[in-house]
């Protein structure tokens, strides 16, 4: 059964940073292409990322909002995605999703970040 | 990216069926076959129910079924159920190599 859990979210001030982790569990992370999903408090889903496998480039690709200021990485050996979020802002407040595939197949059960002075 | 339009709202009453439409551009849905949709019980982890258009993924039931024609996807679920209340959302591959969402529309089951 294919599991994943987020962890690392919390409070951070506008212009902060902070790092998102996502274990994954079930499967063969190093064969997956990967994304994170946000979703503002009262609004809809929307995507924030996706990192290819490392067999496909391992390369990233961002939602226009967070490109310059979010990076999506990897590490394979310990079955973990990171988000690492920098210059945050108060508009990026919200439940951060983890998924397999860039479109969603599998999502984990979320974590709050809050942007707030 | 502009996301994607969907209604609001929709309703029905069980046994019903209800269609919910996704249109996007030539940009977005019309131009490719990569539209996916999800359920989503709020406090939950949203749920992939179609991907690549019309497919759907194991254990999820044929009452969702989904196509495309131009710019505009649709979901249907038929035969409604209590439990089919819930927020649901397409999303889209697009020509800058990014995904993006519809604003979500809320099904309430009479």
């Amino acid at each position: 059964e294919v599991q994943l859990a987020e962890s690392g979210g919390g409070l951070a001030k506008p212009g902060g940073s902070l790092r998102l982790s996502c274990v994954a569990s079930g499967f063969t992370i190093s064969d997956a292409w990967m994304s994170w999903v946000r979703q503002a408090p009262g609004k809809g889903l929307e995507w924030v990322g996706r990192i290819k496998s490392k067999t496909d480039g391992g390369t990233t690709d961002y939602a226009a909002p967070v490109k310059g200021r979010f990076i999506i990485s990897r590490d394979d050996s310990k079955s973990t995605l990171y988000l690492q979020m920098n210059s945050l802002k108060t508009e990026d407040t919200g439940v951060y999703y983890c998924a397999t595939a860039d479109y969603g197949y599998d999502w984990g059960q979320g974590t709050l970040v809050t942007v707030s002075s | 990216q502009s996301a994607l339009t969907q209604p609001a709202s929709v309703s029905g009453s069980p046994g019903q069926s209800i269609t919910i439409s996704c249109t996007g551009t030539s940009s977005d849905v019309g131009g490719y076959n990569y539209v996916s949709w999800y359920q989503h019980h709020p406090g939950k982890a949203p749920k992939l129910l179609i991907y690549n258009v019309s497919n759907r993924p194991s254990g999820v039931s044929n009452r969702f079924s989904a196509s495309k024609s131009g710019n505009t996807a649709s979901l249907t679920i038929s035969g409604l159920q209590a439990e089919d209340e819930a927020d649901y959302y397409c999303s889209s591959h697009t020509t800058r190599n990014t995904w993006v969402f519809g604003g979500g529309t809320k099904l309430t089951v009479l």
